[in-house]
């Protein structure tokens, strides 16, 4: 079956950087992109960006360009995703996600989400 | 960035309700949208693609329709399992965007 599984909880100073991983199964991991959605405590779905795993293209929501780097690693069939200068309003939960056809962002695969909290 | 306007942001209602949810695009985005639902510290579960296409598995009591601007989501009858908190996106164009959710209790 699909499966996408995220790194653990991660707690970072101000000032940091975090790495995410995104360990995907039971597809070919070339053929759908990947995307990243974030939730801060409490509040709704932000859609931080996406990656291709085919050919590494990217594409980053505004507020995150210069802070936020995709990656991917077709031998482990793994996404990255690094987030640089971390800020207490990044404390959230990133969740990874697929879609469930080609060339559309319904998502319907997800990972368990990453809690990554920024405190001093 | 398209906005995406939801509501009501909660609501209360009975088991065996019908309880109806809308989302105003703006601009237009034809039937771009998606409807999901998500339980506490769960990661969000997609009910409704294309604004009216239900997801495989997904109970017919959830439906959703409306193209263009105006969207509604509905569940005909509901279930104490579906007290959740229920989000629309659109996917017509980058930056895909979310509706503030509603959250839904007995």
């Amino acid at each position: 079956q699909i499966q996408l599984v995220q790194s653990g909880t991660d707690v970072k100073k101000p000032g940091a950087s975090v790495r995410v991983s995104c360990k995907a199964s039971g597809y070919s991991f070339q053929t759908f992109g990947i995307n990243w959605v974030r939730q801060a405590p409490g509040q709704g779905l932000e859609w931080v960006g996406w990656v291709s795993p085919y050919n590494g293209n990217t594409r980053y929501a505004q507020r995150f360009q210069g802070r936020v780097t995709f990656t991917t690693d077709t031998a482990t069939n793994t996404a990255y995703m690094d987030l640089m200068g971390l800020r207490g309003d990044d404390t959230a939960v990133y969740y990874c996600t697929r879609a469930v056809g080609f060339d559309t962002y319904c998502f319907g695969y997800w990972g368990q989400g990453t809690l990554v909290t920024v405190s001093s | 960035d398209i906005q995406m306007t939801q509501s009501p942001s909660s609501l209360s209602a009975s088991v065996g309700d019908r309880v109806t949810i809308t989302c105003q695009a703006s601009p237009d985005i034809s039937d771009y949208l998606n409807w999901y639902q998500q339980k506490p510290g769960k990661a969000p579960k997609l009910l409704i693609y294309g604004a009216s296409n239900l997801e495989t598995g997904v109970p017919s009591r959830f439906s959703g329709s409306g193209s263009g601007t105006d969207f509604t989501f509905t569940i005909s009858s509901l279930q104490p399992e579906d007290i959740a908190t229920y989000y629309c996106q659109q996917y017509d164009n980058l930056p895909l965007t979310f509706g503030g959710g509603t959250k839904v209790e007995i």
